[in-house]
């Protein structure tokens, strides 16, 4: 069993819907969860950052962390074609050199 | 948010030949620098972390003498791919993060070797 799972989709919506991604793991010491989204060739871009439980909301993103359920999620609002990407999580524990653990990504396509 | 680059972004080089990808911290000062690797459809592979000043801390299976890593400033690290072959062809991302902050990544560099 991977320490993270994320199903790799493609999940495709249409212009305007609401956009739920998902994240379980395994590891209970992990305390930093992160949400990035990668376009074709790119590098990822950061797009949520969470400490711990709880949620957070920013724009059109918000990410919650269930820390009881070990499960995390981002959902989209109106979402855009321009939000077609790969959706990864992360996650790690304390420690200032502590490595990412990645999720194997969603890839979304949001059609007209 | 806080900015990484890269350069090159794409190069090209014969077999054999060596190259040097370099990360910058733009905007802020990295502690920790991570340096992956990435081949088409799948996720990130971590191939080693430093920090400034030290040396680099390798994954498993990541050859120390051919991948080359310089953390020697707080704004810049430095991978060398040395004596590359067409199986190191691949996408290199870098990503820094400074102290327990997260980590910011890289535009990515995509190598070819002929």
């Amino acid at each position: 069993q991977k320490e993270v799972e994320q199903d790799p989709g493609p999940l495709s919506v249409p212009e305007g819907a609401i956009v739920s991604l998902n994240c379980t793991y395994s590891n209970s010491a992990f305390q930093y969860f992160m949400w990035y989204r990668q376009y074709s060739r790119k590098g990822p871009e950061l797009l949520m950052y969470t400490y711990s439980s709880g949620n957070k909301e920013d724009g059109r993103f918000t990410a919650q962390v269930d820390k009881s359920s070990k499960y995390i999620s981002l959902f989209i609002r109106d979402s855009q074609p321009s939000d077609s990407a790969t959706y990864l999580c992360a996650m790690r524990i304390t420690g200032t050199a502590s490595k990412l653990t990645f999720g194997t990504g969603t890839r979304l396509q949001v059609t007209l | 948010g806080a900015v990484v680059s890269q350069h090159p972004s794409r190069v090209i080089c014969k077999s054999g030949t060596s190259v040097k990808i370099e990360c910058r911290s733009l905007d802020f000062q990295a502690t920790t620098m991570f340096w992956y690797r990435q081949f088409p459809k799948q996720s990130l592979m971590l191939m080693a972390t430093s920090n400034e000043g030290s040396k680099a801390t390798y994954e498993q299976g990541v050859e120390k003498d051919k991948f080359l890593i310089n953390h020697a400033s707080l704004t810049l690290s430095t991978l060398t791919v040395t004596s590359a072959h067409p199986e190191d062809s691949s996408f290199y991302i870098c990503s820094a993060q400074e102290g327990e902050k997260t980590q910011y990544f890289g535009p990515g560099t995509r190598l070819l070797v002929l």
